[in-house]
């Protein structure tokens, strides 16, 4: 099975512009999470989305969206990008269930200049 | 809100040394613990997890991890470290309460290991 993929993989933007950010998940996990890690704060939860709808979302500002697809691919878009967004977007997907873990992909480096 | 201690944010061992990485989480009721494992440039790797029924729980590449409930403690060992064993390690929580796809992560612990 493939496992989840991210693109793209590595992106500079400049402040004030907007961005997007797409993941396939797993085929058949339903469920995907995005988690933002940087050096100072380290992994935090933005959302999580199964079968099309917002399930979660962590604590980040309204600037930060996402979306599922019908396929459950999803996209995170971030809009009028900081200096503070720099960091590494890591998409995780996971099956239905209790316990179940979720699997990371390699992430997409996000440079804001 | 729940939260994640991981006691020393670096860790330096020995070859063929023991690797001891700790974890501490509070929460009122136990939750699902996992460990994971990141690589330069890469995403998280799942190491291992607990989630019910044996506390002793054997992951991947030769590590193990021991939940403790009186403790709150999930720490994560190995016998013998590997040069291939240097790595970011990260210890994540998530409340069985509550839901499931979020995960609450610790601050890391990079491990060297010097031959």
């Amino acid at each position: 099975k493939a496992g989840v993929t991210q693109t793209p993989r590595y992106l500079i933007k400049t402040r004030g512009q907007q961005v997007t950010l797409s993941c396939s998940p797993i085929s058949g996990h339903r469920s995907v999470s995005w988690y933002q890690q940087t050096p100072g704060q380290g992994l935090q939860f933005l959302f999580e989305y199964f079968s099309e709808t917002q399930r979660n979302k962590g604590n980040f500002p309204g600037r930060f969206s996402g979306r599922q697809f019908s396929n459950s691919r999803s996209e995170m878009n971030v809009s009028t990008l900081e200096l503070g967004d720099s960091a590494l977007y890591l998409c995780a997907s996971s099956s239905t269930g209790t316990g179940t873990e979720q699997y990371f992909g390699p992430g997409t480096r996000l440079t804001v200049t | 809100a729940q939260s994640v201690t991981q006691l020393g944010s670096h860790v330096s061992v020995s070859e063929g040394a023991l690797v001891l990485l700790r974890c501490n989480y509070s929460s009122s009721v136990p939750p699902y613990l996992f460990w994971y494992v990141q690589y330069p440039n890469q995403g998280l790797q799942l190491l291992l997890k607990y989630t019910t029924g044996a506390t002793l729980v054997k992951g991947i590449n030769g590590f193990e991890a021991e939940f403790k409930k009186s403790e709150t403690s999930f720490h994560l060992t190995k016998p013998s470290a590997h040069m291939s064993d240097a790595a970011e390690y990260f210890c994540a929580v998530s409340d069985p309460g509550g839901s499931n796809y979020k995960l609450t992560f610790g601050k890391g612990t990079l491990l060297t290991v010097n031959p």
